[in-house]
């Protein structure tokens, strides 16, 4: 069964726009992840957030993690139509990833 | 060159034939993943393996086999293929980092189609 659980389900903005995804999950958790997956493509690893870190960059991506509500989110700054992909978060607490369900983001020009 | 490889990209196959999917990874990594991926439905995770000589079942194992020939390849057999099996096939590996740090790397998937 999905560990967690992407909201919302998909998202169009335009170029320039920031995009938020959420991730919310059931257990506790060592780490959470955020992937990023192009049409029928790999799945692509794009920041890592240890369970006793709150807050995390990455070039224009921020991933903040919210242990008490088992809650996470992606906000992608100044959104490119390149960023248009899925987006999974994965969270692990033994050695084994459990991915949600996944965004799907598209960016208009 | 990409580090992890699949082959074949795509394959399809008729209900009952044997399939076998290859993974083969130039990381160096120990441990090896199958998921497979259904539209709506993220990634499950069939089976794993974190050295040669350690094989388990994941969430979805049945109907699915594996062989962990090298610490470089990892292959997803299906005995008697159906078409409920029909679906995009991911190989991931990783390494236990500092702090259980463990980012998958994938593939590029094999698409299997079963008639």
């Amino acid at each position: 069964s999905q560990q967690g659980e992407e909201d919302p389900q998909a998202l169009s903005i335009q170029e320039g726009e920031n995009a938020t995804m959420n991730c919310s999950y059931k257990t506790s958790i060592n780490n959470l992840q955020w992937y990023r997956q192009n049409s029928g493509r790999g799945l692509v690893h794009l920041i890592l957030i240890r369970s006793n870190e709150r807050e995390k960059h990455s070039g224009r991506l921020r991933v903040t993690l919210d242990t008490s509500k088992k809650s996470s989110s992606l906000l992608i700054t100044a959104s490119r139509a390149a960023d248009t992909a899925s987006y999974f978060c994965a969270t692990a607490l033994t050695d084994k990833l459990i991915f949600g369900t996944g965004t799907r983001l598209q960016v208009f020009p | 060159d990409a580090d992890v490889t699949q082959t074949p990209r795509n394959r399809i196959t008729k209900t009952g034939k044997r399939i076998m999917l290859e993974c083969s990874q130039t990381k160096g990594h120990d441990r090896m993943y199958w998921y497979r991926q259904d539209p709506g439905l993220g990634l499950r995770l069939i089976y794993y393996s974190f050295d040669v000589k350690d094989i388990n079942k994941g969430e979805i194992s049945d109907g699915y086999s594996v062989s962990r020939q090298a610490q470089a390849k990892f292959s997803l057999s299906l005995e008697s293929a159906i078409p409920n099996q029909t679906a995009l096939y991911f190989c991931a590996t990783s390494d236990l980092g500092l702090a259980g740090d463990n980012e998958q790397f994938f593939g590029p998937g094999t698409r299997l189609t079963v008639l």
